[in-house]
């Protein structure tokens, strides 16, 4: 069985950092793209990250380029995202997924506010 | 990021069919077609049906996916009160190099 288990997220002050993990099972994570999708709270699903399954290349949306890095280890099958600069607007519940959104974790919520 | 087009809601009795739509351009959905994902609220969402219209396992017949040009839509027959959620189509857009989803349908069975 598949699982995905966010972490990492918390509330932090504009400006702020945070890590976020995803610890993956159930499936070949180093044969696997990977994703990173937020929803801000009553709204839709955003897409704001992608990376290969050997670590390259690594995508990203034009609202967090520059600001949010995607990472991952194959070797503990954990995926990253180092959210820098953050801003009010990134208030949101961030899931890690599979390719084609085949599989989704419960999300981790991060909340700028100061 | 330019987003795919779905209408936000979509009310039907109970059994009868809905059909939900999703239109993109020839770089995303025209490309690459699109899946579509189920989310109840407080929940993540729940893939329905990959780009190449298969379902996973586990999803029931009474969902289907097809796509005619640039428009995708997800069948949903025989509803039932538990398919009331949000519905989101997605694509990976060859021209953007990145993943865009649709705003979502929130269907309501009557």
């Amino acid at each position: 069985e598949v699982q995905l288990v966010e972490s990492g997220g918390g509330l932090v002050q504009p400006g702020g950092s945070l890590r976020l993990s995803c610890a993956a099972s159930g499936f070949t994570f180093s044969k696997s793209w990977m994703h990173w999708v937020r929803q801000t709270p009553g709204k839709g699903l955003v897409w704001i990250s992608g990376i290969e399954h050997d670590g390259s290349p690594t995508v990203y949306a034009d609202s967090v380029r520059g600001r949010f890095t995607v990472s991952r280890d194959n070797a503990q099958n954990t995926l990253y995202l180092q959210v820098d600069s953050l801003r009010a607007e990134d208030t949101a519940v961030y899931y890690c997924t599979t390719e084609e959104g085949a599989d989704w974790g419960q999300g981790t919520r991060v909340t700028v506010s100061s | 990021q330019a987003g795919l087009t779905q209408p936000p809601s979509v009310s039907k009795d109970l059994r009868q069919t809905a059909t939900l739509t999703c239109t993109g351009n020839s770089n995303n959905v025209g490309n690459q077609g699109a899946t579509w994902v189920q989310q109840h609220p407080g929940h993540p969402p729940k893939l329905l049906s990959y780009r190449n219209h298969s379902r996973p396992s586990g999803i029931s017949e009474r969902f289907s996916a097809s796509r005619s040009g640039n428009t995708a839509s997800l069948t949903i027959t025989g509803l039932q009160p538990e398919d009331e959620a949000d519905y989101y189509c997605s694509a990976w857009d060859s021209s953007l190099s990145g993943w865009v989803f649709g705003g979502g349908t929130k269907l309501t069975v009557l």
